[in-house]
């Protein structure tokens, strides 16, 4: 079965300190990955998305996550993380013509100022 | 401005009363979608929708119904609440599905329903 399983579920870090959040995913065949962003009492934003081509995606705001498909993975990284970045981050991944879009558990970073 | 909208934003009913949540979208995308948003559980698909007239379950479609009578409106629909309903729950749409060339979804802000 198509599963996105994220293994850290709550990260504290210090600001400055460096960022990386697991994501690993069970896809048969081609796989679209996303992560999203919810900050506090928001809505989810996208914040990069691998669907083909170089393994290494950037996204907005420093971010960016590289996939592995030997390891089943697409971890998302930040050199220095900012008090801004508090929030909560989630893993998706999609396949093929299916509408099914398959979510993680979600991970809460909290960054102390 | 290209948006989501979702209605209400908050709503705390009874058990077995109907209610819907509408959803509606600007950008003329084809796909849309409903998540209900758990602790520990991260989002869950309900109901999805391809275009208009064309629906298909998710994930935990159980106690709900959706329809897609026009391109911009895709209402959430329980026709009978059940406390274990009680969540937060998100619209999505995007032009295409989100596994045809890694289409990003456009969330709403969110319904906060409970059900007592």
């Amino acid at each position: 079965a198509q599963s996105v399983s994220q293994h850290n579920h709550h990260v504290i870090l210090s600001e400055a300190a460096s960022l990386e959040l697991g994501c690993n995913y069970s896809y048969g065949g081609t796989v679209n990955l996303f992560w999203y962003v919810q900050y506090p009492g928001q809505h989810l934003q996208l914040l990069l998305k691998y669907f083909s081509g170089d393994p290494l995606v950037k996204g907005i705001k420093g971010f960016e996550a590289e996939f592995i498909k030997s390891k089943f993975s697409f971890n998302l990284r930040k050199p220095s993380v900012q008090w801004s970045d508090t929030a909560e981050y989630f893993c998706a991944g999609a396949s093929g013509n299916t509408g099914k879009l398959i979510f993680g558990q979600g991970t809460t970073l909290q960054v102390k100022p | 401005e290209a948006q989501v909208t979702q209605n209400p934003r908050y709503l705390i009913t009874v058990t077995g009363k109907k209610l819907t949540v509408t959803c509606s979208q600007n950008m003329n995308h084809e796909y849309m979608s409903w998540y209900r948003q758990d602790p520990g559980l991260g989002l869950r698909q309900i109901y999805y929708s391809m275009n208009v007239e064309v629906t298909d379950k998710g994930d935990v479609p159980e106690g709900y119904k959706v329809s897609r009578k026009e391109k911009r409106n895709f209402p959430l629909i329980l026709e009978s609440p059940s406390p274990n309903q009680t969540s937060l729950y998100f619209c999505a749409s995007s032009l295409k599905p989100s596994g045809r060339g890694g289409q990003p979804q456009h969330f709403g802000d969110g319904t906060r329903l409970s059900i007592l």
